[in-house]
């Protein structure tokens, strides 16, 4: 286990339907991050929390919505989704939001939108 | 545009072959690169990270490789096991900059009895 760990683990949903995607680390660390992870494609990064605070939004649709109440927990909220926003979900964690720091990957959560 | 591209898409072995994956980058200035295996429904997971002045680490059967000259990267993996079944992703640090990773699409790598 790398001390991050993501609920639920497998997801279907409606174009129609609300949901979330949570994710906890155990590792003291202070930057969460949000990937996005399709066949065949590299890890795309979506958000990024430092210390709280939003770091980085790359340009990701506004049906995702993330929130970090706090270091060491993040939430991804999904409503009105996409087919293509069928994919693997990865929140990872990091000591510092400072690309030279390992990232730790959690299991993910498997979307499904139909 | 900096990228990094992996070679072969995918690979498979019979057990107890070694086997080498490629990595290659235009990411610079350049600050480390990592080897990451993703298991099946699992998370990525660090198997070695490289600086800019190392050539060679090694993690158990697992050595990679690093020309920083010609931005090239290979995961060797030696007596592969069935539990090596699983995809290799490289993954770039540029030099400054916060957030932004460079990764590779991933190697597929399959063992078979």
């Amino acid at each position: 286990e790398t001390g991050v760990t993501q609920t639920p683990r497998h997801l279907v949903m409606g174009m129609t339907n609300k949901k979330s995607l949570k994710c906890e680390q155990h590792l003291g660390h202070n930057a969460m991050y949000w990937y996005k992870q399709s066949a065949k494609k590299p890890l795309e990064l979506m958000f990024v929390y430092n210390f709280k605070e939003q770091t980085e939004n790359n340009s990701v649709p506004s049906r995702f919505s993330p929130e970090c109440p706090n270091s060491s927990h993040l939430f991804l909220h999904l409503h009105t989704l996409q087919p293509e926003d069928s994919a693997l979900y990865l929140c990872a964690s990091s000591q510092s939001s400072v690309a030279t720091y390992e990232q730790y990957f959690g299991p993910g959560t498997r979307l499904t939108v139909t | 545009k900096n990228q990094v591209e992996q070679s072969p898409q995918s690979l498979i072995i019979l057990e107890g072959k070694n086997c080498t994956l490629q990595c290659n980058y235009t990411v610079s200035p350049f600050s480390n690169l990592r080897w990451y295996k993703q298991d099946t429904g699992r998370g990525p997971v660090s198997l070695t990270i490289m600086t800019f002045s190392e050539n060679t680490k090694s993690n158990g059967r697992y050595t990679a490789t690093l020309d920083a000259d010609t931005k090239q990267s290979s995961l060797h993996i030696t007596a592969s096991q069935l539990s090596d079944s699983a995809s290799y992703i490289c993954v770039v640090s540029p030099q400054t900059g916060a957030n932004n990773l460079f990764f590779g699409t991933g190697t597929r790598l399959t063992v078979i009895p």
